[in-house]
């Protein structure tokens, strides 16, 4: 079992749409979260951080259920920028980091 | 703040010569950092864990031998593709955490270096 999982989609969502990403991840000891924003032939950029207590940055929500053992992105009002392909990342002990495959995320005019 | 800096952004090298890739941490320092693989249209691949002052760790299937990684300061790590195959043509990222002893803290990107061997 990976220990990062994700839906690679594609999601195709019209503009002003909301859409949620969903990660799970496998050890129950993971420590921090994060999800970074990739666009196409560049290097993924840090778009918030995961804590316990959910967090909001503008149109970006970002909640962790650590019983379930995932973490979800939710994206509201989506603008045409907003396409890249959405990656979540899981820490271990050891400073292991662990990346999620990536999803794919087109806003539609 | 929390710039990392990676060198040369783009090369092409002919088929059995070698290629240094620069990565550097330009305001803070990084005991840690990381290099990664990316082929078209797939996700990041871990190549290695560069600690500074100590040898790479590398992940399985990677040929320490072939890509040689050097983590000489605080600020400087450097990725070197020795003997480069065609089949090594990709795009390199390297990261670099500000990892300290009190938790794990998020990784910053490089822009990468594209290697294209001829």
């Amino acid at each position: 079992r990976k220990e990062v999982e994700q839906d690679p989609g594609p999601f195709n969502v019209p503009e002003g749409a909301t859409v949620a990403f969903n990660c799970t991840y496998s050890n129950s000891a993971s420590q921090s979260f994060f999800w970074y924003r990739q666009d196409c032939r560049k290097e993924p950029k840090l778009l918030m951080s995961v804590y316990s207590s959910g967090n909001e940055d503008g149109r970006f929500t970002a909640q962790l259920n650590r019983a379930s053992q995932y973490i979800s992105l939710l994206i509201r009002d989506s603008k045409l920028s907003d396409s890249a392909t959405y990656l979540c990342v899981v820490t271990a002990a050891g400073n292991q980091f662990y990346f999620g495959t990536g999803t794919s995320l087109t806003v539609i005019p | 703040g929390a710039v990392v800096s990676q060198h040369p952004s783009r090369v092409i090298c002919k088929s059995g010569t070698s290629v240094k890739i620069e990565c550097r941490s330009l305001d803070f320092q990084a005991t840690t950092m990381f290099w990664y693989r990316q082929f078209p249209k797939q996700s990041l691949m871990l190549m290695a864990t560069s600690n500074e002052g100590s040898k790479a760790t590398y992940e399985q299937g990677v040929e320490k031998d072939k890509f040689l990684i050097n983590h000489a300061s605080l600020t400087l790590s450097t990725l070197t593709v020795t003997s480069a195959h065609p089949e090594d043509s990709s795009f390199y990222i390297c990261s670099a955490s500000p990892h300290g002893t009190g938790g794990y803290y998020e990784q910053y990107f490089g822009p990468g270096t594209r290697l294209t061997v001829t």
